[in-house]
């Protein structure tokens, strides 16, 4: 069975700076790899997937993510955040025909 | 049409009642997901119906009753709730169960409050 190991459930940054969220995965098999993002009161989206190819995914709101197969990492990661990226940030991981969500990380940026 | 539909957005019942949540998609996807999600948690899976067929049940307790009546359409029906089911309850679906490129695509939920 898979499982997903978010490392911070709570990040607080100001405006402008830099953002990574850890994310480690645990499946034995080809995996598709995922953040969504649910802003406050909001539904799930899709930040961005990792499927194949460049291990290096660019996906909308300038974020971006890592997968490190040897570290069975996917990090997110965004040069200099907004008040608007406030939110609670799932990892997951696609295996066997089920999604498995990291526990999430909320972050909150200060004006 | 790359959205998911989710009916009511909200919804308030007493113990004894019996209500449903629709979920819709015209995506052409052959497998539909219910997901229960509390306040501050990750979406925890509930059922998965794979080209109509019931084919993943986590332990749900019989008082949530799922139906796939067609490809487009999943439906959860909801009979004597306790408190403790009060949550937002999320639909999802994908190409299909086992695709490689399983990326499910969510609804915006249906808040549900058990008085």
């Amino acid at each position: 069975a898979q499982s997903v190991s978010q490392h911070n459930h709570h990040v607080i940054l100001s405006e402008a700076a830099s953002l990574e969220l850890g994310c480690n995965y645990s499946y034995g098999g080809t995996v598709n790899l995922f953040w969504y993002v649910q802003y406050p009161g909001q539904h799930l989206q899709l930040l961005l997937k990792y499927f194949s190819g460049d291990p290096l995914v660019k996906g909308i709101k300038g974020f971006e993510a890592e997968f490190i197969k040897s570290k069975f990492s996917f990090n997110l990661r965004k040069p200099s955040v907004q008040w608007s990226d406030t939110a609670e940030y799932f990892c997951a991981v696609a295996g066997y025909s089920t999604l498995t969500f990291g526990k999430g990380t909320m972050l909150l940026v200060s004006p | 049409d790359t959205e998911v539909t989710q009916t009511p957005k909200h919804l308030v019942m007493g113990m004894t009642n019996k209500k449903s949540l629709k979920c819709e998609q015209h995506m052409g996807h052959r497998a539909m997901y219910w997901y229960k999600q509390k306040a501050k948690k990750p979406p925890e899976l509930m059922f998965v119906y794979s080209y109509e067929k019931l084919s993943i049940n986590e332990s749900v307790p019989s008082r949530f009753s799922p139906e796939c009546p067609n490809s487009s359409l999943l439906n959860l029906h909801l009979h004597a709730l306790q408190p403790e089911d009060s949550a937002l309850y999320l639909c999802a679906s994908s190409h299909s169960k086992r695709d490689l490129y399983n990326e499910q695509f969510f609804g915006p939920g249906t808040r549900l409050t058990v008085l």
